[in-house]
């Protein structure tokens, strides 16, 4: 059974428009991550989060916010979608320290018309 | 901050043939460099490891070499199956800042 679920897997938004993405994982990890996908860039961290409550800027956050209201849900929000911000999108847990291991979820196909 | 590199992009091969996947990266304090597997339409999924106090390590068909002097990976992938077909991303981090700098992928094909 899936340890992190993303929601939902695939959303057509209007620019301008208020997009969140939901994060759910089972895995008891401290830290949960978002990244996006894009052609040509890989993998991208926007935000992530160690503790409930808190959450801290990753390389990309311009234009996302995030949202991690309990140690098991992490959500990105994207409060005016702009086409630029097309892209698939992983959620991600892991447990304390620099080197551990990265659980992904199935990602979300974001596509912002 | 951390450049990680990859080549080639792409590669096709025969079943059973052997695939060799190069990675570099730019920042001299990263000390960990996980691999991931992307199979079409699957999640991403963790398949090997290496730290900098290493020069290489085995799992099953997968080797990864790393070379600390000149900022270099190297995943050898032999025997390869059908399934391994699947984008591969190198990627790194250091010790004082969370998350991983990947690369931007190489996508494998193995044919029949």
């Amino acid at each position: 059974e899936a340890a992190v679920t993303q929601s939902p897997r695939s959303k057509v938004a209007v620019t301008g428009g208020k997009v969140t993405l939901s994060c759910h994982q089972t895995n008891n990890h401290d830290y949960m991550y978002w990244y996006r996908q894009d052609t040509g860039h890989g993998l991208r961290l926007i935000h992530y989060s160690y503790v409930a409550d808190s959450t801290e800027k990753g390389d990309i956050p311009d234009g996302y916010k995030a949202s991690r209201p309990s140690q098991e849900n992490f959500s990105l929000i994207l409060e005016l979608a702009s086409l630029s911000q097309t892209a698939v999108y992983f959620c991600a847990s892991s447990g304390q320290g620099t080197q551990n291991t990265l659980y992904f979820g199935a990602g979300t196909r974001l596509s912002v018309l | 901050g951390e450049q990680v590199e990859q080549l080639p992009s792409s590669l096709i091969v025969q079943e059973g043939a052997s695939v060799l996947i190069n990675c570099s990266y730019t920042d001299s304090a990263s000390v960990y460099f996980p691999w991931y597997k992307q199979e079409p339409g699957k999640r991403l999924q963790f398949i090997i490891d290496i730290r900098s106090n290493m020069e290489r390590k085995q799992n099953q068909r997968l080797t990864l070499l790393f070379d600390k002097k000149t900022k270099h990976l190297s995943l050898h992938i032999t025997a390869t199956q059908p399934g391994d077909s699947a984008i591969y991303f190198c990627s790194a981090s250091n010790d004082y800042a969370q998350g991983l700098t990947f690369g931007l992928g190489t996508r494998v094909s193995v044919f029949p």
